[in-house]
This record gives structure tokens, sequence and C-alpha cells, in this order.
């Protein structure tokens, strides 16, 4: 079964205290590994969208890496602005009604201290 | 521009009444989805569009009716809603449904949904 695991669950930093956040993933055929930024009570705001092992994209503080089992996305620097919770999804290949499904981990909620 | 816009921001609503949401991109993306999100829970798809015509229904109630008029809107349709379908109504919408690349979903800033 296709399974998308996000940790750790809750992350406190201080300002300016790089880290972390692990996505690994079990899906045959990956088409696309994707991260999300979700504010409370808010959409998900997309951030990168990965296609293949050993890609990385970059977005000011954010740095998102992808292997063929999980994914990193690290934050330097991280400012109280950075808070929110982040959420990654997969995609797997075409296959039946289910063409398209994002797969969502629970999502890691990033707290950063001033 | 990668903007969806959903209206309303806010709803509450009764368990005999009839209402909708309504979402709207302007990117010209032929794939609309709607979601349903409970709090400290991930997105859980609902329905998706593609082209204009449903393609996948994930086993929701009949109670949540969607509707896509056009390639830029989708509509959900609710009626005799139940207390625990309170939750946020996420639409987005991507380039294509079941392309041969990745097709990134951009999503709308939710309608918050109450159901007394």
């Amino acid at each position: 079964e296709d399974q998308v695991t996000q940790s750790p669950e809750a992350l406190r930093l201080q300002e300016g205290e790089s880290s972390s956040l692990n996505c690994s993933y079990t899906v045959s055929g990956l088409r696309g590994l994707f991260w999300y930024r979700q504010d409370p009570g808010k959409g998900p705001e997309f951030l990168f969208t990965l296609y293949s092992a050993g890609e990385e994209k970059e977005k000011e503080r954010l740095k998102a890496t992808l292997t063929k089992k999980e994914s990193f996305l690290h934050i330097t620097a991280p400012k109280p602005e950075d808070s929110a919770t982040y959420l990654c999804a997969v995609q797997g290949p075409n296959y039946g009604g289910s063409q398209g499904n994002l797969i969502f981990g629970k999502g890691t909620k990033l707290s950063v201290k001033p | 521009d990668t903007e969806v816009t959903q209206t309303p921001k806010h709803l509450v609503m009764g368990m005999t009444n009839k209402k909708s949401l309504k979402c709207e991109q302007h990117m010209g993306h032929r794939a609309m989805y709607w979601y349903k999100q409970k709090a400290k829970k991930p997105p859980e798809l609902m329905f998706v569009y593609s082209y204009e015509k449903l393609s996948i229904n994930e086993s929701v109630p009949s109670r949540f009716s969607p509707e896509c008029p056009n390639s830029s809107l989708l509509n959900l349709h609710l009626h005799a809603l139940q207390p625990e379908d309170s939750a946020l109504y996420l639409c987005a919408s991507s380039q294509e449904f079941s392309g041969g690349v990745p097709d990134t979903q951009y999503f709308g800033p939710g309608t918050r949904l109450t159901v007394l």
C-alpha cells in the first residue's frame, strides 16, 4: 500500500536554528513529490515539486531534496514567519480510478520562536 | 499567476439548508478538485474533474453534489448535511490530470463550513 510518513510531527526551533523535516514514502513508480506550506485555517500553499532522485530545489530559506525513499525540507536560519504546517504529498503512476491522486503525509507542525 | 479563489470564506448552515460552494481559476487548468480537511488532518480527496467531466468520486455521500459548469468554475452543492461534515473545504486545480509528468495542484484558500 502506498504510504507517506512525515517526521517529526512537531518541531520547535529558535529563530536562526537550522533544521530538516523528513518525508519518507513507499509508492510504486513515483511520478512526483510535492511540498506545501499550510497556515491555520488556510489552503495549502505550493512550495516545490520534485520529479526524480537527486533533484534539489530552493526558495529563500527552504531547500527540498529527493532520494528514492525520502525527501528532506531543509530550513536555514528560520524566522517566526516560517511557522506553519508543512505537508508532503506524493503522486503515483497513472492507474485505474486513482490517476493523479495525491497521497498526503500528516504534516510537520513547525514553530519558530524569536 | 497561480491563484485559485473560493467563495464564501465562511459558511454556517443548518441540516435542512441547501447551499453551494464556488471555486474559480483562470490559469487555463483542465483539472479541478474538491478536498475536505478536518482539523489537524491532511486534505482528503472528494472529487476530480478533468476537462469538465467527473473523473473520480471518492465514495462521497450524495448530500455533496459537484458541478463543473465550465473549465474555470467548480461548484459543490450541499444539501441535508450532518454536523460531522463541518470542515475546511478546499478547491484545487492542475494543468492536467493523469498527464505524463507530475501535475502540481494549486489550492484555494478554502471555505470553513460549520453545520449546526
